[in-house]
């Protein structure tokens, strides 16, 4: 089967840089992706590796280690508006594009 | 559509009725996926359609749940019988075939639809 795990919360104040981390477990990979959600509202997408190193959007970087199974999500200059659920997800198989999901780490930025 | 659209946004039901939700994806998406959140937890797969087809149905939790799509668009995600334990966030997403979009699978999500069952 296919898992992932990530921290359920974290906490960081505005302008701090902050890294969640994520693990998984997969039969085969074909990529890590993280969505952001706000509360009540509809995931978005961030990032995706599919190779090992870092990818750079904007204030957000995502990175990954397949021979880790682990990846993270890294947010800097971190604004209130940063204050979300953060998700890791595999593709749940190569045909199709289902994706497995972490149950999300909560991220809660303090003025 | 701009975006993907879902409806109801929000739907209360009593134990043992039937309920539909719809999903409109975004125009000349042809992938169409419905997973379901519960309170404070992650998204769980439910069925992914390609075109009208639906090659994977493999996260439909009993056969209560189907799902429909129509024209290569809107689907439909139809519950019997609706039991306490389904009330969750239904959310439907979508994506493009094709191109560095489809090669990173990135999936465009509706608001979803918050199901209470009493």
């Amino acid at each position: 089967g296919q898992s992932l795990e990530q921290p359920s919360e974290v906490t960081a104040v505005e302008g701090a840089i902050v890294q969640i981390n994520c693990t998984y477990q997969t039969s085969g990979f074909y990529g890590l992706s993280w969505y952001q959600q706000h509360d009540g509202g509809a995931p978005t997408f961030l990032s995706y590796n599919a190779l090992d190193g870092l990818e750079e959007t904007g204030r957000f970087s995502s990175f990954l280690s397949r021979s880790d199974s682990y990846g993270y999500l890294l947010l800097q200059e971190l604004q209130m508006k940063d204050s979300a659920s953060y998700f890791c997800a595999v593709r749940g198989g190569n045909q199709g594009g289902k994706l497995i999901f972490g149950q999300g780490t909560e991220l809660s930025v303090k003025p | 559509g701009a975006g993907v659209s879902q409806s109801p946004s929000n739907k209360v039901t009593e134990k043992g009725k039937d309920v539909e939700l719809r999903c409109d994806p975004i125009s000349g998406h042809t992938a169409l996926y419905w997973y379901r959140q519960s309170l404070g937890q992650g998204l769980e797969f439910l069925i992914y359609f390609q075109g009208n087809s639906a090659p994977d149905k493999s996260g439909l939790p009993s056969d209560r749940f189907s799902a429909e799509r129509t024209g290569g668009s809107v689907s439909t995600l139809t519950i019997q019988r609706t039991q306490q334990e389904d009330s969750a966030v239904y959310l439907c997403a979508s994506s493009a075939r094709g191109g560095g979009e489809y090669g990173k699978n990135i999936q465009y999500f509706g608001a979803g639809t918050r199901l209470s069952v009493l």
